[in-house]
């Protein structure tokens, strides 16, 4: 079964640095997503992307923050400059369509040290 | 903010059915009821979602209210893997801004 891939699983960093996490979607997908979840909290909406650019971003997505599509495969999420309130699992979806149902990547943990 | 309401926590016995409520009062026409679960810290994974009518697949069924205005989630035979937090979400055909609330933690009892 198809299904979305993120790496690395686990991340730790200094602050101030730059992450970056990837994603490979399920291929035939064209919508995709970041959310991300504070341990303990509420999963979190950052970002959807239709076509080669960021249709809808919630206000956690600031200009720290930042989405690629490099190739055909690949979906990235860029933290330029990480703080420790960024220490979060970080997972990509992908759907089909824009009523489609969302599936989820297994998460990257960032921890920022 | 999330357009649900769900209990905080609810407990089932295995083998047993679990139903879980979710209240949407303020759903409009346009818009489908979805369920997703999380089990631990894994990603969020699709169980079912309707519009108005009663939905079934091979992992729950969904009850929606003739008013649209609830619905519950029903695992038919509940096992210890179906423990996990579940969501209830209110989706239009516009926004895939899925907002997740805080959902039920649902814990299977032996």
């Amino acid at each position: 079964e198809p299904e979305v891939t993120q790496t690395p699983s686990h991340q730790v960093t200094q602050m101030g640095q730059e992450v970056i996490l990837r994603c490979v979607p399920i291929s035939n997908h064209l919508y995709f997503y970041w959310y991300r979840q504070i341990l303990g909290q509420k999963v979190e909406f950052l970002v959807s992307f239709y076509n080669n650019e960021i249709s809808e971003k919630s206000e956690i997505f600031d200009d720290q923050f930042s989405v690629e599509r490099p190739d055909g495969s690949n979906f990235t999420l860029k933290i330029r400059s990480t703080k420790l309130e960024d220490s979060a699992m970080y997972f990509c979806a992908s759907s089909l369509r824009l009523t489609g149902e969302l599936f989820f990547g297994e998460g990257s943990r960032l921890t920022v040290l | 903010d999330a357009k649900t309401t769900q209990p905080t926590s609810m407990d089932c016995a295995e083998g047993r059915a679990a139903n879980l409520p979710c209240n949407h009062s303020t759903i409009s026409g346009n818009e489908y009821v979805y369920w997703y679960r999380q089990i631990h810290s894994q990603g969020p994974q699709y169980i079912i979602h309707g519009l108005k009518n009663n939905e079934t697949n091979e992992m729950a069924s969904l009850i929606i209210t003739e008013d649209r205005k609830s619905s519950t989630l029903i695992l038919p035979h509940a096992t210890l893997r179906d423990t996990a937090v579940y969501y209830c979400i209110v989706v239009d055909n516009y926004g895939q801004n899925f907002v997740f609330g805080p959902g039920t933690r649902l814990s299977v009892l032996p």
